[in-house]
Parts: structure tokens; sequence; C-alpha cells
């Protein structure tokens, strides 16, 4: 079974720290797809990144960067230099190519609060 | 411009009336998926169809119903013998497992 665990419930940090939100993964299928999202306060789902399972380059978009690690069945993510703006829920979430189950696994979420 | 659609937004319902929730999507994605989200306790998989006429029953199934008559629809239904049903209920679709999911704004049910 797919599971998804976002230990982090809450993170507190000061406006240009960084901060990263862990993410653990739990799949037997060697082929695998990881996805961060972001939750605003307006409530809509944005899609952040999505990783395969052949791939763990590590991947850098503007102040966002992600670490996958198969070994430790992680995908975490990191902000530099965070803002405001990046104040929301932010979700992992696992999907597997199942053939005839495929789903998609949210974590619990983490929420980020950016203090100005 | 190609979305998807949830509606209504605020939806109030009896105890022991059964509501249906609207999703809609022009995006041509085969997949389609309803949450339930709590606070605190993240996103929880309701029932999710990969393909019209055929559905699976997700984590959190009972209380609730579904139908995917058309590729373009996946209305979510209340029943009552959902024992708590406020909660905020979002629907996605993807193309397929491995892409992206593009979700609704939501609607939030409340049971008066």
């Amino acid at each position: 079974a797919q599971k998804v665990t976002q230990a982090q419930t809450e993170i507190s940090v000061v406006e240009k720290e960084d901060v990263t939100l862990d993410c653990v993964y739990e799949t037997r299928d060697t082929t695998y797809y990881l996805f961060w999202y972001k939750q605003p306060p307006s409530g809509e789902l944005v899609f952040l990144i999505r990783r395969n399972s052949f791939d763990e380059q590590n991947e850098i978009s503007g102040r966002y960067s992600w670490n996958f690690q198969k070994s430790t069945s992680s995908f975490n993510f990191t902000i530099t230099a965070s803002q405001v703006v990046d104040s929301a829920v932010y979700f992992c979430a696992l999907s597997e190519e199942n053939f005839g189950n495929e789903k998609l696994t949210f974590g619990t979420g983490t929420r980020l609060t950016i203090i100005p | 411009d190609g979305g998807i659609t949830q509606s209504p937004k605020y939806l109030f319902r009896k105890e022991g009336q059964n509501v249906t929730l609207s999703c809609e999507q022009n995006l041509n994605h085969d997949a389609m998926y309803w949450y339930r989200q709590d606070p605190g306790q993240g996103l929880r998989l309701i029932y999710y169809s990969q393909i019209v006429n055929d559905f699976q029953k997700g984590d959190i199934a009972e209380g609730y119903s579904v139908s995917r008559e058309k590729k373009e629809s996946f209305p979510l239904t209340v029943t009552s013998a959902q024992k708590n049903p406020t909660a905020f209920y979002l629907c996605a679709s993807s193309w397929r497992v491995e892409t992206e999911a593009f979700f609704g704004q939501g609607t939030r049910l409340t049971v008066v």
C-alpha cells in the first residue's frame, strides 16, 4: 500500500530564512511518481513539481529546490530566502503505476507561515 | 479556458439529506478524483475513476457515491449515511497517473 508522511505539521520562519519541508513515502512499486502541491488560503491546490522513480536528479526552480533520495524514500522541498507569499499549506503526493489501481495519495500537509 | 469546475462553492445540508457536489472538467483527462479535507488531516481519497463507467473506492468511501457516465463529469453524492459530512471537498483530474493533477476550487459542505 502506498503512503506519504509529512511529519512537520506546522513550520514558522522569519522572512528570508531558508526552510525545508520533509516528505517520506512508502511504496512497493518500482515505478512511481512524486509530486508537491501548494494550497494557498483560497483553497485550490497548485502543482509545483513532479518526479518519477527513475529520475533522482535534484531540481531547482528559482527559490525552490527538491531533493529526491530513493535510498531514504524521501522527497524534500526547500525554499530559499523565503517570502511572505510562500505562506501556504504544502502537500507531498505519490502515485503508483499499478494497472487498474492507479490512485494519487497525499500526505497530511505542512502549514508554512513566513513571518515578515 | 480549460480547467476543472466545482459547484457550488458553499453548500448547506440538513441532517438526513443527500446532496450532490458537481465536478466538471474540459481538459480531456481520463482520471478524476474526489478528496475530502479536514483540518490537520490532509487530503483523503474518497473515490477515483480512471475511465468512463468505471470507478474505485478510495480510503474513506463509506457514505459517499459517485458516477462517471461522461468523461467530463464526476459528481459526488454525500448520502445521509455519512455521519460527519462537514468538510472541504476537492475534485481533481489528470491525464494519466504519472501526470500532474489539476484541482477545482473546492466545495465547502456544512451540515446544519
